[in-house]
């Protein structure tokens, strides 16, 4: 069964933890991405990676870090540097060729920090 | 920097009314158009999309859109809506860059009362 998962659905951090969340593709696409979901604010991008080993910042990558060793894998981590952590954060990657770059998106995880 | 506007953040509407839901963006170059949508409990999915040729486009579940290059807009429309289209609906720009990023509008959330 192709697609986007993430995990966990809903994680629960205390203050000053960092934590990781989890993203896999099986779609065999080379471009990933972080996205964070705020209530009526869209979604704003984190971070990004378009290769294997490479990955660039997006608009608020301050608090946050990710690494990308398999093409399949993207996790993030949320530092305690991050001031405000509890969002909903959602994983996308992306196909390509054909002029029809299309990103498409994971279930979510929702961060909530006590 | 680009921005996408979505001037309502919410609508209301009874069964069979239509939608048209606006989307502005400020990019002055060549864009792709998205729009997606977000049915409560579920993940972002891709409703339809513009990257050349007839500015009408036509996606899933009935939705069109109209891409007015001198407008900057690209609205969403449904003639008649059900139930079951009550949802957060975003629309989203890509300006073709190096890394596909996706800037997208605040939402709208719709709801249709049966």
């Amino acid at each position: 069964d192709g697609g986007i998962t993430q995990s966990p659905k809903y994680l629960f951090r205390k203050e000053g933890q960092n934590v990781t969340l989890s993203c896999e593709q099986n779609l065999n696409h080379d471009a990933m991405y972080w996205y964070r979901q705020d209530p009526g604010q869209g979604l704003r991008l984190i971070y990004y990676s378009q290769i294997v080993n490479d990955f660039q910042k997006g608009d608020i990558a301050e608090g946050y870090s990710v690494s990308r060793e398999k093409k399949e894998s993207f996790p993030l981590t949320v530092t305690s540097a991050q001031k405000n952590p509890t969002a909903f954060y959602l994983c996308a990657s992306r196909s390509q060729g054909g002029g029809t770059d299309t990103q498409y998106f994971g279930p979510g995880t929702r961060l909530t920090v006590l | 920097a680009q921005s996408v506007s979505q001037h309502n953040h919410h609508v209301i509407l009874s069964e069979a009314a239509s939608l048209e839901l606006g989307c502005n963006y400020s990019y002055g170059g060549t864009v792709n158009l998205f729009w997606y949508v977000q049915y409560p409990g579920q993940h972002l999915q891709l409703l339809l999309k513009y990257f050349s040729g007839d500015p009408l486009v036509k996606g899933i579940k009935g939705f069109e859109a109209e891409f007015i290059k001198s407008k900057f807009s690209f609205n969403l429309r449904k003639p008649s809506v059900q139930w079951s289209d009550t949802a957060e609906y975003f629309c989203a720009v890509n300006k073709g860059n190096a890394g596909n990023m996706l800037t997208f509008g605040g939402g709208t959330r719709l709801m249709v009362k049966p």
